[in-house]
């Protein structure tokens, strides 16, 4: 079964407006992580944002913010005034407890439009 | 930069052939993993190593090896190769073996294609 689940294939935005990227997720280990990564063009993973199952808040960093209900399994992407440069691939990931590895999802193609 | 290191870039070969992809942890960092991204898989994770030892086998095939060296530097070995081995493969390294919070870092890639 899929853990990781991003339905969204690809999207537009237009500069300086924000995108929300879904992410939904399943697992029954009482501990997780979730991740977002970004693929450019050129091809490496880089790390945006983490956030913990047991934490309270939602985790922020920059222009991203995750926006996590543990109820509904979800941990969506948003990137707040969008720029040229994060048009990109993005990646949603879980690392569970009992885990070594992270799970994956399909990901999301965003493109910024001037 | 990431600060984990791969090597070659880029690799072209044809198949039944055997390459080796290399991977340089962060330093510091004892844990390395390797990842397949291909078009109709996506990203897999193939092998996990921590401190020289093998800790977790993902959706490796029995063609592909690695191994963890003394000084920490691991290896993918790819052999009798075929078509659909064509991928991008992403070395990773982190500091520890386990934790949900235990963040990947992940290298440029190394890009395979098989003719």
């Amino acid at each position: 079964a899929q853990k990781i689940t991003q339905t969204q294939p690809g999207m537009f935005v237009q500069e300086k407006e924000a995108v929300t990227l879904d992410c939904t997720y399943d697992t029954s280990d009482p501990s997780y992580g979730l991740f977002w990564y970004k693929q450019p063009s050129s091809g490496e993973m880089i790390f945006l944002i983490y956030q913990g199952s047991y934490d309270q808040q939602n985790a922020t960093e920059g222009r991203y913010s995750l926006n996590f209900q543990k109820a509904r399994k979800s941990a969506n992407l948003v990137i707040s005034a969008s720029q040229l440069g994060d048009s990109a691939m993005y990646f949603c990931a879980m690392r569970e407890i009992s885990d070594y590895k992270l799970s994956f999802g399909a990901g999301t193609t965003v493109t910024v439009r001037a | 930069d990431s600060g984990v290191t791969q090597t070659p870039k880029h690799l072209i070969t044809a198949t039944g052939q055997r390459v080796t992809l290399r991977c340089s942890p962060r330093s510091g960092d004892l844990s390395v993993y390797w990842y397949q991204q291909s078009l109709d898989q996506g990203l897999q994770f193939l092998i996990h190593y921590y401190n020289g030892e093998e800790r977790a086998k993902g959706n490796i095939l029995e063609r592909f090896s690695a191994q963890q060296f003394p000084d920490l530097h691991s290896e993918l070995n790819l052999s009798s190769l075929e078509l659909g081995d064509s991928a991008l493969y992403f070395c990773a390294s982190s500091s520890l073996d386990r934790g949900v919070d235990n963040e990947q870092f992940f290298g440029p890639g190394t890009r395979l294609t098989v003719l």
